[in-house]
């Protein structure tokens, strides 16, 4: 089945500790994303990347990492989380310009910073 | 820097009435305008979207229109039911990169 995965789902954890949000997609997508929803503020882009090893800022980067080193996978990375990054977070996946423009989002990952 | 105003962030129609979320964008090298669906609890999905060359485009009850001049496009639901009740989405991004940005979100509600 096409899809987009995320883990972990649900997370729960302190002010300062290292995470990672894992993302996966077995589309062959070229593009993948990152955005971060909040009440009120929409879908908020916080990293792209176009390619492997090509990644570019979006609205909201700050306190954020990624990496894309396989085409299928692009974690996010927060070195030092902080309760302003309690958030909804979603990973999304689009095929290469000329072909389909749409972005296949996956479940979704709430995460809560103490 | 560039944002996507949406209005408006609700709206209530009755059931078999037609409903309109108008956006705004300001970055004029924007070209690719989608429109996406979010249930409670779900994740957005794509419903239309249109392509700067492209003034209208329809699929069934849903149509999108686009004033590039104006840097202005719209959602069009005709016949609504209560399965449409969810937040929608507009957003604007350059369909040769990947840059997107998002409206505020509208969230309607189709009484029976």
């Amino acid at each position: 089945e096409a899809q987009v995965t995320q883990n972990p789902r649900y997370l729960i954890t302190v002010t300062g500790k290292k995470l990672t949000v894992t993302c996966s997609q077995n589309m062959n997508h070229e593009y993948m994303s990152w955005y971060r929803q909040d009440p009120g503020l929409g879908l908020r882009q916080i990293y792209y990347s176009m390619n492997v090893e090509v990644t570019d800022k979006g609205d909201v980067p700050e306190g954020y990492k990624v990496s894309r080193k396989e085409k299928r996978n692009f974690p996010l990375i927060l070195e030092s989380p902080s309760p302003n990054q309690t958030s909804l977070y979603f990973c999304a996946s689009s095929p290469a310009p000329g072909t389909d423009y749409e972005q296949y989002f996956g479940p979704g990952t709430r995460l809560t910073v103490t | 820097g560039e944002n996507v105003e949406q209005h408006p962030s609700t709206l209530s129609v009755q059931e078999g009435d037609s409903a309109v979320i108008k956006c705004t964008y300001s970055d004029s090298a924007s070209n690719y305008f989608p429109w996406y669906k979010q249930e409670l609890g779900k994740r957005p999905q794509l419903i239309i979207d249109i392509r700067s060359n492209v003034g209208e485009k329809k699929d069934q009850r849903i149509a999108v229109t686009l004033n590039k001049t104006a840097k202005h496009f719209s959602l069009h639901i005709t016949e609504t039911q209560p399965e449409d009740s969810a937040v929608y989405f507009c957003a604007a991004s350059m369909a040769g990169g990947f840059k997107t940005i998002f409206g505020a979100g509208t969230r309607l509600f189709v009484k029976a």
